[in-house]
């Protein structure tokens, strides 16, 4: 039992390249989310997902797409990469409402964009 | 808008002492307050959580206190350890099934435990 998967764990873009950032589940939850954390904002929400095939936007989600082809993956895809997006990424899954016991965080992705 | 408003912004506490880390939400369609912990290079971790019908929740040195009319929780650490030291950040979930267990963080707490 892996828990919450983030790959790769550290990466370098240039200005206006794209990337996706991977996220895999093997918890069988419902619920996925991306989190971006810059220091002195907490953690703001990107991207959710209540099951698969259904996706909506969180507080900041210009710049990037979400996808939920499966329960157990949730890619975050960076479109063209600017310095703004240099942070911390976080994917977390948990159980639907009926089983919330708040959400697994993976272990996270450094992102800076140069 | 910042939902959830977090405070201190760091924190050092002696060891055996008592921390405190206080947060406040603005918006009533919460139901779910967790706190987390997160050390550093890793990700958040779930510490304890409380629902709002519910004025305090005690796991070990770690409580939640919740003044729903004041819209304000706070977590107490009792007895902090340097094993303590770590970012806190407070959240509250928003209602609703397709709000996807939208967590809203507050701005997190740097407590260092001093030896």
């Amino acid at each position: 039992n892996a828990g919450v998967t983030q790959t790769p764990k550290f990466q370098v873009l240039k200005t206006g390249q794209s990337m996706t950032l991977q996220c895999a589940q093997d918890m069988n939850h419902e619920y996925m989310s991306w989190y971006r954390q810059d220091p002195g904002m907490g953690l703001r929400l990107i991207h959710y997902s209540v099951g698969a095939g259904i996706t909506d936007q969180g507080e900041v989600p210009n710049g990037y797409n979400v996808s939920r082809s499966t329960t157990e993956d949730f890619p975050l895809r960076l479109l063209s990469a600017a310095p703004s997006q240099t942070s911390v990424y976080f994917c977390a899954s948990s159980y639907s409402p009926q089983g919330f016991r708040g959400y697994t965080f993976g272990s996270g992705t450094r992102l800076t964009v140069v | 808008q910042q939902q959830v408003k977090q405070s201190p912004q760091s924190l050092i506490v002696q060891k055996g002492g008592i921390s405190i880390i206080n947060c406040a939400y603005e918006n009533t369609a919460f139901d779910y307050f967790p706190w987390y912990q997160q050390f550093p290079g890793k990700g958040p971790a779930l510490l304890i959580a409380i629902r709002p019908d519910v004025s305090e929740k005690k796991e070990g040195r770690f409580t939640i206190s919740f003044n729903k009319s004041a819209k304000q929780f706070s977590l107490h650490i009792m007895d902090s350890q340097p094993g303590d030291s770590a970012t806190y950040f407070c959240a509250a979930r928003k209602l609703g099934y397709n709000q996807g267990g939208k967590l809203i963080f507050g701005q997190g707490t740097e407590l260092s435990v001093k030896p």
